[in-house]
């Protein structure tokens, strides 16, 4: 169980135009899904903090107009990245947990190549 | 501030042990969580230790002191798939996670 999914695996885009990326739970409700971004050789930066139904927490730093993110029901959160940059390709990663819970189920990760 | 430190890089030999360590402060820490993540792929959860103490689970053993903002991940008989990144990730009151630098593991024959 606990199962998350993340579409597309790998997207290349071009300067410009904007990517969307979907994180799904498969087979709980996720009351909670967290974006993360991960630069070559580095460790996972928290990007914003989703609760369903409500507005996004995003992260010191991280800019909420560029990076949308749609926690719309308890199975699925989108992460919209617009007018995108070459300096946004990165390694995406979305997890999610269950209410009462501590433990986070990582989705697989989305490369984001823009050129 | 939350700082989470670890070392970068450590080298190992196969069928040794190594011993991670990750130092942190954080506001309302509640536990202390450790994921291996393979280049190119998503972390997977190892262990999450929120009293003092060691808690092992096969060939991986975690250490938690709160008092010291100390921990550490024990990988005993290392295996050559064994070589990933190690990170340690503070969890705090809010649902708020906070992911130290990670540690590359190299195990060596």
């Amino acid at each position: 169980g606990a199962v998350v999914s993340q579409h597309p695996s790998r997207v290349i885009c071009k300067s410009g135009t904007s990517v969307k990326i979907e994180c799904r739970s498969l087979d709980f409700q996720a009351t909670t899904m967290f974006w993360y971004r991960q630069f070559p050789k580095q460790s996972l930066m928290l990007m914003a903090t989703s609760n369903e139904g409500s507005k996004a927490t995003y992260e010191q730093g991280v800019e909420k107009d560029k990076f949308l993110i749609n926690h719309a029901s308890l199975t699925l959160s989108t992460l919209t990245v617009t007018s995108a940059h070459p300096e946004d390709s990165s390694f995406y990663i979305c997890s999610a947990s269950q209410q009462g819970t501590y433990e986070q189920y990582f989705g697989p990760g989305t490369r984001l190549t823009v050129t | 501030g939350q700082n989470i430190d670890q070392p970068t890089e450590m080298t190992a030999t196969e069928g040794a042990i190594v011993q991670i360590n990750c130092t942190y402060q954080t506001s309302g820490f509640n536990g202390l969580f450790w994921y291996q993540q393979h280049a190119g792929e998503a972390p997977t959860f190892l262990s999450y230790n929120v009293l003092d103490g060691l808690e092992e689970k096969g060939r991986f053993s975690s250490f938690l002191s709160r008092s010291k903002g100390y921990s550490y991940l024990l990988l005993k008989e290392l295996q050559m798939k064994d070589s990933a990144s190690y990170l340690c990730a503070a969890y705090n009151y809010g649902q708020n996670f906070v992911f130290g630098p990670g540690t590359r593991l190299s195990v060596l024959p």
